[in-house]
């Protein structure tokens, strides 16, 4: 079983969308969860960061943990086309290294 | 807004040559990382640096890789005797301190081995 797993998608939604992206992971040690954007050809960019279950807000991002199920989300409500991109969820441990495990991304197409 | 920059933004040798790909952290971060992913695969962690010193690597970072502090600035990533399959985008990240655990990325360097 993989650490990390995401669908690859792509999806594709109209704009104004509500968008759900999720990731299912198997370790339950992973402590840090984040989602990052990653552009075609370049650098991931932060989006949300979270600690511990629960939810956790941001204008139109909303990013959930249930470390019960080992099952993170990420929604987008009010899609844009400007938020056409792949997105990458990615989790740690709580030691001093903290090296980040990614999951595949999520292709997300979101159309005027 | 700060940000972590990269050289070069592409890259191109031989096999068997040796790369070095350079990264200027966020100025106030203290934990340094490199990560790789190859074409339409995973982001993979390769290294995590703090306090001059390697603090965690994975099995990827095998002998032929080092990373080094020069000076206050610069971060870089070495490859001594490139591979084919070394062929990926280089990201460089950092992070201010222990207890904030984001990391910032950089754009990345395109290596590709021929």
């Amino acid at each position: 079983q993989k650490e990390v797993e995401q669908d690859p998608g792509p999806l594709s939604v109209p704009e104004g969308a509500i968008v759900s992206l999720n990731c299912t992971y198997s370790n339950s040690a992973f402590q840090y969860f984040m989602w990052y954007r990653q552009y075609s050809r370049k650098g991931p960019e932060l989006l949300m960061y979270t600690y511990s279950s629960g939810n956790k807000e941001d204008g139109r991002f909303t990013a959930q943990v249930d470390k019960s199920s080992k099952y993170i989300s990420l929604f987008i409500r009010d899609s844009q086309p400007s938020d056409s991109a792949t997105y990458l969820c990615a989790m740690s441990f709580n030691n001093a290294g903290n090296m980040l495990t990614f999951g595949g991304g999520t292709r997300l197409m979101v159309k005027p | 807004e700060p940000e972590v920059t990269q050289t070069p933004s592409h890259q191109v040798t031989q096999m068997g040559q040796e790369v070095i790909l350079r990264c200027v952290p966020i100025s106030n971060h203290l934990y340094f990382y490199w990560y790789r992913q190859i074409l339409g695969q995973k982001v993979e962690f390769l290294v995590s640096f703090y306090n001059n010193e390697i603090s965690e690597k994975s099995e990827i970072f095998d002998d032929q890789f080092s990373v080094e502090r020069p000076d206050g600035s610069n971060f870089t990533l070495k490859i001594r005797s490139t591979k084919l399959e070394d062929s990926a985008m280089y990201f460089c990240a950092s992070r201010r301190r222990e207890g904030l655990e984001t990391q910032y990325f950089g754009p990345g360097t395109r290596l590709l081995v021929l």
